[in-house]
């Protein structure tokens, strides 16, 4: 079985302030992992996903994130945060094994507040 | 451009009617997937299907039905049987297993009174 906990349902920061998201896995497998983020009344966006390799992976709208294997951790971050980063951010799993709906697990999400 | 299309946007339904929302990808993926989305409850699975004139349960499937007659179309129907329908369905596919994204639709929210 696997799982996604995300700390922290509500998050703010203000303009210019850096974001960190916190995202924790538990996989018995080794896993591939994605960041999504979602805007009001629309579908998920994907952001950035880890599959193998290089650790640190860097997506779209300056986001980046980093699997930390000792940890079990994906936490996203981006040095400054813009106003238009204002969204739902969700982090999901995926094992490598499959099995299910081939294994996609997704935490219940982080709402991001930008502050001005 | 390829993407996968939700129908419709919003949909309001008075309670004990069965209503369907539609699903169309034009991205030759493979694998669908239906999902309910609630405040604070993230988003859980309600059906997928990996091949045509297949699919399996996900975690909420009673009260809902879909069918897979064709590659591109992955409809819901939301039963009478389901006691709280309204919410946010999200539709989404992906052309395989493992390190393959899902792609989403924009959603369809639906209202029953």
């Amino acid at each position: 079985a696997q799982s996604v906990t995300q700390l922290g349902s509500h998050v703010s920061v203000s303009e210019g302030a850096l974001v960190l998201l916190r995202c924790n896995y538990s996989s018995s497998v080794p896993p591939y992992l994605f960041w999504y983020v979602q805007y009001p009344n629309q579908g998920l966006q994907l952001l950035l996903k880890y599959t193998t390799g290089a650790t640190l992976v860097k997506g779209i709208n300056g986001f980046e994130a980093e699997f930390k294997k000792s940890e079990t951790s994906f936490h996203l971050t981006k040095p400054s945060a813009h106003m238009s980063d204002a969204a739902e951010y969700f982090c999901a799993v995926s094992s490598h094994s499959g099995g299910g709906a081939d294994g996609l697990t997704f935490g219940k999400g982080t709402h991001l507040i930008i502050q001005p | 451009d390829g993407g996968i299309t939700q129908s419709p946007k919003y949909l309001f339904r008075k309670e004990g009617q069965n209503v369907t929302l539609s699903c169309e990808q034009n991205l030759n993926h493979d694998a669908m997937y239906w999902y309910r989305q609630d405040p604070g409850q993230g988003l859980r699975l309600i059906y997928y299907s990996q091949i045509v004139n297949d699919f399996q349960k996900g975690d909420i499937a009673e009260g809902y039905s879909v069918s897979r007659e064709k590659k591109e179309s992955f409809p819901l129907t939301v039963t009478s049987a389901q006691k709280n329908p309204t919410a946010f369905y999200l539709c989404a596919s992906r052309p395989g297993q493992g390190g393959s994204p899902l792609h989403f639709g924009n959603g369809t929210r639906l209202t029953v009174t």
